[in-house]
C-alpha cells in the first residue's frame, strides 16, 4: 500500500519569508516523489518531481529516504505562490504506475 | 483540442438519479485515471485504464460506480442512483505511457462537479 501524508491543512507566511510545505510517504519499494499545484480556477497541474532535482518557480525539494519525506521548500515567498500544493507518489502496484495523493496543503502568501 | 477536457463541469442530480461524466483525454495518452475529490481532500484515486483495459477500480467506492473507456480514448463515468455522499468533484488524468512505463506526471482536465441534493 501506499500512502502521503501532508500534516497541515493551512500554510500563512509573509511575503518574502521562507516556505516549508511538509510531505511524508508510505511505500515498500523505489518511489517518484511529486508536488502539484492548482491555483485558483485553474487545473491541478505539476510543480515539480524528485528525479528532476530542479527548482520550479523557486521551488525545490529533496527526498529524503531514511525520513520518508519530500518537503517543499522555497526561501521567499512570493504573493503569486497562493495555492493548494498537493504531494503525490507514484509507485508500481498491480502492473503500473499508481499515483497517490496527499490531502494537500493550502499556501497563503500575506502581502 | 490540446489538453484533457471533461463534461459537463457542473452537474447537480436529484438523489437517486443516474450521472454520467465524460474524459476526454489528450490524443494518444494510454494512461487514463479518475479520481474523486471531497472538499477539503485531496484527489482519491478510483480507477485506472491502459487504452481500452480497466486495469485497477479498487478506488470505487461502491458498485453503483462504473467506469469504462471502450475504444480507448474517451472515458465514461457513470454512477447510478446517486447519494449524497457522491457530491465531489471528480478528476480525470492521463499521460501518454503504460504500465512499467508509466511515471506519475499526469496531465489533469478541469474537473467535473457534481452536487447531489
Amino acid at each position: 500500500a501506499q500512502r502521503v501524508t501532508q500534516p497541515e491543512k493551512l500554510l500563512s507566511v509573509f511575503k518574502g519569508a521562507p516556505v516549508e510545505l511538509k510531505c511524508n510517504y508510505s511505500y515498500s519499494g523505489s518511489p517518484e516523489l511529486f508536488w502539484y499545484v492548482q491555483y485558483s480556477r485553474q487545473r491541478l497541474q505539476l510543480l515539480l518531481r524528485h528525479i528532476s532535482r530542479e527548482s520550479i518557480k523557486g521551488f525545490t525539494a529533496d527526498l529524503n529516504k531514511g525520513e520518508t519525506s519530500f518537503h517543499l521548500k522555497k526561501p521567499f515567498a512570493q504573493e503569486e505562490d497562493s495555492a493548494m500544493y498537493y504531494c503525490a507518489l507514484s509507485g508500481l502496484s498491480g502492473g503500473y504506475q499508481k499515483v497517490t495523493f496527499g490531502t494537500g496543503t493550502k499556501l497563503q502568501v500575506i502581502p | 483540442g490540446a489538453g484533457v477536457s471533461q463534461s459537463p463541469r457542473y452537474k447537480v442530480a436529484k438523489r437517486g438519479q443516474d450521472v454520467a461524466l465524460r474524459c476526454d483525454p489528450i490524443s494518444g495518452h494510454v494512461s487514463l485515471f479518475w479520481y474523486q475529490q471531497a472538499l477539503g481532500q485531496g484527489p482519491e484515486f478510483l480507477t485506472y485504464f491502459q487504452n481500452e483495459a480497466q486495469l485497477d477500480k479498487s478506488g470505487l467506492p461502491s458498485d453503483r460506480f462504473f467506469a469504462e473507456r471502450p475504444e480507448g480514448s474517451v472515458s465514461t463515468l457513470k454512477i447510478q442512483r446517486t447519494q449524497q455522499e457522491d457530491s465531489a468533484v471528480y478528476l480525470c488524468a492521463s499521460n501518454g505511457k503504460g504500465g512499467y512505463a508509466n511515471t506519475g506526471e499526469l496531465f489533469f482536465g478541469e474537473g467535473s462537479r457534481l452536487t447531489v441534493l
